[in-house]
């Protein structure tokens, strides 16, 4: 069965700081990874696709990283701002089909 | 240009009763898909379109029916609501292309008594 599990499932962290948010997936067949946003009451806004040969890519203060032989994927926040509270999910595709994980609970304190 | 519309945005149903959540999207995407969130959980697929007059189920279809006969909209009908289906309803749709994101509505919170 294909599944994506996230951790930590929720992270307080002082705004500037930085932080990282996991993510192990058993997922076949690997199309692509994909990060997330999810603001309270919003739907999921995407912040950045890995495919299999991609190891790192930035989108601003988030840096995504891809291991596609450990099947883990990483999102690094860099100096974190209060707009960045939020749930993170992490979706992976095999093929047409999605697999959600159960996202990341982000809150930024001043 | 709207992006993905949902209608309405909270709702309270009693058990038992029926009602349709709205979806319409104005981008010509091919791809849609009706998904629900719980608490805790990631979001699972509920049933999803590959284009006008194609549908099929997806992760958790019992209780729901669909149907696309436009490009645009995609409705989802509950057919007797039940507490279980107590969740956060999201449309998205995306291009062709897997590798094209999906483009998430704003959600329906529903709540079933």
């Amino acid at each position: 069965k294909n599944q994506v599990e996230q951790s930590p499932q929720s992270l307080i962290i002082l705004e500037g700081k930085n932080c990282t948010l996991q993510c192990n997936y058993t997922v076949s067949p690997f199309s692509n990874l994909r990060w997330y946003k999810q603001d309270t009451g919003r739907g999921p806004v995407s912040l950045t696709i890995m495919t299999f040969s991609e190891n790192t890519k930035s989108n601003g203060r988030y840096t995504a990283t891809l291991d596609a032989d450990t099947k883990q994927s990483s999102l690094h926040i860099t100096a974190s701002q209060l707009s960045d509270s939020a749930s993170y999910i992490c979706v992976v595709n095999a093929g047409n089909m999605l697999t959600f994980g159960g996202g990341t609970r982000l809150m930024v304190k001043p | 240009n709207a992006g993905v519309t949902q209608t309405p945005k909270f709702q309270v149903l009693k058990t038992g009763q029926s009602m349709t959540l709205q979806c319409a999207q104005d981008m010509n995407h091919e791809y849609m898909s009706w998904y629900r969130q719980d608490p805790g959980m990631g979001l699972r697929l509920i049933h999803y379109s590959v284009g006008a007059g194609i549908t099929d189920q997806g992760e958790v279809p019992n209780g729901y029916n669909v149907s696309r006969s436009t490009t645009e909209d995609f409705p989802l009908r509950l057919l007797s609501a039940a507490p279980s289906q107590t969740s956060v309803y999201f449309c998205a749709s995306r291009a062709g292309w897997p590798e094209y994101g999906y483009t998430f509505g704003s959600g329906t919170r529903l709540t079933v008594v």
